[in-house]
């Protein structure tokens, strides 16, 4: 069963202005962990932002923040300011209360036009 | 800033060969995670190590793929005999402990002809 659901195939934003990449899980968990990365062309995967199902407040780390909305079992990615650096594929995860278990979509490609 | 080391970042090879990767996980990291990524997909887990022994591999194609990380630090994954469908990239990640922030090392891109 898909775990993680990420709608966006491809995304496109102008520079500048916020963009909202959206990622939807299925758990039936109470504890587990959300995450957004940042894949570049050259391939790595670049930790952006981590969300706790217990987290009361949205997490944000500088133009990154976490949308979570738990009773949807929603956690979109929001990128404020965007720059042309930005442009790559982004992946939502989840990782189980056990953390042995850890998912990921099948992405969004954010271009981010000048 | 540490970093997940891996070797070859680029493998070319024919169906039938054997194939392997090394991966150094940032020092201190416990937690050894091997995925494969399909072009077009997202990562899937083949392996998890906590220390050197095995937590979760039960997604590892166990009759091809074998993992090993011998001394809880580096570790190798292997392919024998490589298959078309094997071509992918290979990404190590480690963590700290095992509900801790992944960090990815730069993969090894496996192409197989």
């Amino acid at each position: 069963a898909q775990k993680i659901t990420q709608t966006q195939p491809g995304m496109f934003v102008q520079e500048k202005e916020a963009v909202t990449l959206d990622c939807t899980y299925d758990t039936s968990d109470q504890s587990y962990g959300l995450f957004w990365y940042k894949q570049p062309s050259s391939g790595e995967m670049i930790f952006l932002i981590y969300q706790g199902s217990y987290d009361e407040q949205n997490a944000t780390e500088g133009r990154y923040s976490l949308n979570f909305q738990k009773a949807r079992k929603s956690a979109n990615l929001v990128i404020s300011a965007s720059q042309l650096g930005d442009s790559a594929m982004y992946f939502c995860a989840m990782r189980d209360h056990t953390g042995n278990q850890f998912y990921f979509g099948t992405g969004t490609s954010l271009t981010v036009i000048p | 800033e540490a970093e997940v080391a891996q070797s070859p970042r680029y493998k070319i090879t024919e169906k039938s060969q054997a194939v392997a990767f090394w991966c150094d996980p940032i020092s201190g990291h416990a937690t050894l995670y091997w995925y494969r990524q399909i072009l077009g997909q997202g990562p899937e887990l083949l392996v998890q190590f906590q220390d050197e022994s095995v937590v979760d591999d039960s997604q590892l194609p166990k009759d091809r793929f074998s993992a090993e990380r011998l001394k809880g630090v580096d570790s190798t994954l292997k392919i024998q005999p490589a298959e078309l469908g094997d071509s992918a990239m290979y990404l190590c990640a480690s963590s700290l402990a095992i509900t801790d922030t992944q960090y990815f090392g730069p993969g090894t891109r496996l192409t197989v002809l």
